[in-house]
This record gives C-alpha cells, sequence and structure tokens, in this order.
C-alpha cells in the first residue's frame, strides 16, 4: 500500500478526444509527478509538479498538461489523443528535499487510444 | 545525456536458483539508485535504494550495491522463489527518476 490512488484504472477513448486522469496522494507529499509507460517499456517521465506549480517536464508536447491541488490531489489532461498515446500512466508522490527520499507510485490508469 | 542500461531479459530461472541483473547508469553528480518492480497488471513498488557510494540497499532477499567506481548498481537474490517472477527496473533520481527499460525475470517452480 503506497497511499497513491489513481483513477479510473482503465478507459478506451477515441483518437481526437480528450481524457483527464487524476491521482490522489499521501498527505503531506507536495511533490508529484506522472509517467507514462508503453507496453513492454520503462516509464518515461512527463512533468513534475511540486506547491501547485510545474517544476520539471519530460520530452512531451504540451497538450500533456497537468494541474496540482493543495489537498494532494492532480491531474493529468491531454488533449487531441493519438493512438501511441496508448500505455500505463503512473502517478507517483514524494516529500521534497532530497534525491535519496522515497517515490511512491499508484496503480496506474491504463488508457487504451482507438 | 544522462541514462540507465540495464540487462535485457528475459530471464528466466528454476526456483532456488542466484539472480542477477546488471543495471549502470550515466549520469552527472551522484545521484540516488532504486530498483522497483512491478507484478503482472500492477503499478511500480519500490525493491531498495541507495543514496550514496558503497551503500547497500537490501530487502526481501534482494540486495544492490552502489558501486560509484563502476557506475553500477547491479541487483542480486541468492534464491528465487516463483512469487519473485516480476518485471524489475533500474532507476536514478536527479530531480525526476530516470529508468531502464526493464528485465523480466520468470521463476519456474
Amino acid at each position: 500500500e503506497t497511499g497513491v490512488t489513481q483513477s479510473p484504472t482503465h478507459l478506451i477513448k477515441t483518437r481526437g478526444q480528450q481524457v483527464t486522469l487524476r491521482c490522489s496522494s499521501q498527505s503531506g507529499h507536495n511533490t508529484v509527478s506522472w509517467y507514462q509507460q508503453a507496453l513492454g517499456q520503462g516509464p518515461q517521465f512527463i512533468f513534475q509538479y511540486y506547491r501547485e506549480e510545474e517544476n520539471g517536464r519530460g520530452n512531451f508536447p504540451p497538450r500533456f498538461s497537468g494541474l496540482q491541488f493543495p489537498n494532494y490531489s492532480s491531474e493529468l489532461n491531454v488533449n487531441a489523443l493519438e493512438l501511441d498515446d496508448s500505455a500505463l500512466y503512473l502517478c507517483a508522490s514524494t516529500v521534497s528535499g532530497g534525491f535519496g527520499n522515497t517515490i511512491y507510485f499508484g496503480e496506474g490508469s491504463w488508457l487504451t487510444v482507438v | 545525456g544522462d541514462s540507465v542500461t540495464q540487462m535485457e531479459g528475459p530471464v528466466t530461472l528454476s526456483e532456488e536458483a542466484f539472480l542477477t541483473i546488471n543495471c549502470t547508469y550515466t549520469a552527472t553528480g551522484y545521484p540516488s539508485l532504486f530498483w522497483y518492480v512491478q507484478y503482472p497488471g500492477e503499478g511500480l513498488q519500490l525493491l531498495l535504494k541507495a543514496t550514496k557510494a558503497d551503500d547497500k540497499g537490501s530487502n526481501k532477499g534482494f540486495e544492490a550495491t552502489y558501486r560509484k567506481e563502476t557506475t553500477s548498481f547491479h541487483l542480486e537474490k541468492g534464491s528465487v522463489q516463483v512469487s519473485d517472477s516480476a518485471v524489475y527496473f533500474c532507476a536514478f533520481n536527479d530531480y525526476k527518476l530516470s529508468f531502464g527499460a526493464g528485465t523480466t525475470v520468470t521463476v519456474r517452480a
């Protein structure tokens, strides 16, 4: 039990649509990040939020956006979905303050774009 | 650029065999190093970590030592069980986690 919950667990969308994925972190975890894991690959960093501000971004286009809320919840939004967006999306949270801090992952949201 | 390279799989072992998964990294500075495990259909779970050179992380019989001189963090377990069948990811943290491609391990009874 990591204390990080994600919803929905599975969803199917059509190319061109928009999707919102949600994450709830442990109380006190002021840093949340999102990762995309394509089938058979390692997770790829999308972006990170600290105290409701984006403070790091991987190699993903602007149609990937996020929000972090004061209640330790967050969202990942993807606009204009493409077939290659089909993947497991993982939310991760931690307490900022050092690169050795444990980062806790949720179970993920499986997105299929058809 | 910064990256993680880990041994390609899949790896198939018999129960009670010795497991080792090689991992090397390229990073500026001295990042913290992690091994994560992913069981079928699940998210990532932290298996062990090491935050500085010569640190040994250990958990559930798995061990890995942070070797700065060889920039390595190889995962080992002396006697695997069927329940250890999973995908194992090596990663380092320098504000974000950078993962290797993962190594699929299957343990046969």
